[in-house]
């Protein structure tokens, strides 16, 4: 079963705008992860949040993770064509299975 | 860095039939491997646990006598689907976690099953 949900569930901008998605979950975590995916391809590991960190930053991205309301948020500054993919938050709890979320498919037009 | 392969990338077999996947940890040992399910603009669903040299923990609803998965050695686990229908198309993902990385977990590039 899934974890789950992200919003939106799709997401349209521009190219040069930021892109912000949301991930909420319901037990527990010991870590939170973001995963990219293009269409009909595997899994791109993004960025790994542990559930005693707040904010992580790599690059363009910025994730940041609130275990009091068990949501994480997945920002990309200046988007590009390129990054038009499935973004999908994955946690893990104790029993140290991956659970996926809903996803978001965002699409950056140029 | 760690890596995960699966074999085939894809197959198109007929209904009735079974097929094989199978999912090699190519440079670290994996106590654990996860099979996971994707099906078209969804998202991945876990479908079991596999740990070396034991029995596969199923998810709720995924039938273990149709998805057969053996986990005989620290670097290869498979997954037969078998008597395979047309809803079984699907993208079929595993995942290993490196047994000296308790939380890293590494993923396959997929394998794409259609059934005619």
């Amino acid at each position: 079963s899934q974890q789950g949900e992200e919003d939106p569930q799709a997401l349209s901008i521009q190219e040069g705008e930021n892109a912000t998605m949301n991930c909420s979950y319901k037990t527990s975590i010991n870590n939170l992860q973001w995963y990219r995916q293009n269409s009909g391809r595997g899994l791109v590991h993004l960025i790994l949040i542990r559930s005693n960190e707040r904010e992580k930053h790599s690059g363009r991205l910025r994730v940041t993770l609130d275990t009091s309301k068990k949501s994480s948020s997945l920002l990309i500054t200046a988007s590009r064509a390129a990054d038009t993919a499935s973004y999908f938050c994955a946690t893990s709890s104790n029993n140290n299975d991956m659970r996926f979320g809903a996803g978001t498919r965002l699409t950056v037009k140029p | 860095g760690a890596v995960v392969s699966q074999h085939p990338s894809w197959v198109i077999c007929k209904s009735g039939t079974s097929v094989k996947i199978e999912c090699r940890s190519l440079d670290f040992q994996a106590t654990t491997m996860f099979w996971y399910r994707q099906f078209p603009k969804q998202s991945l669903m876990l479908m079991a646990t596999s740990n070396e040299g034991s029995k596969a923990t199923y998810e709720q609803g995924v039938e273990k006598d149709k998805f057969l998965i053996n986990h005989a050695s620290l670097t290869l686990s498979t997954l037969t689907v078998t008597s395979a229908h047309p809803e079984d198309s699907s993208f079929y993902i595993c995942s290993a976690r490196d047994r000296t990385i308790f939380y890293e977990q590494y993923f396959g590039p997929g394998t794409r099953l259609t059934v005619t």
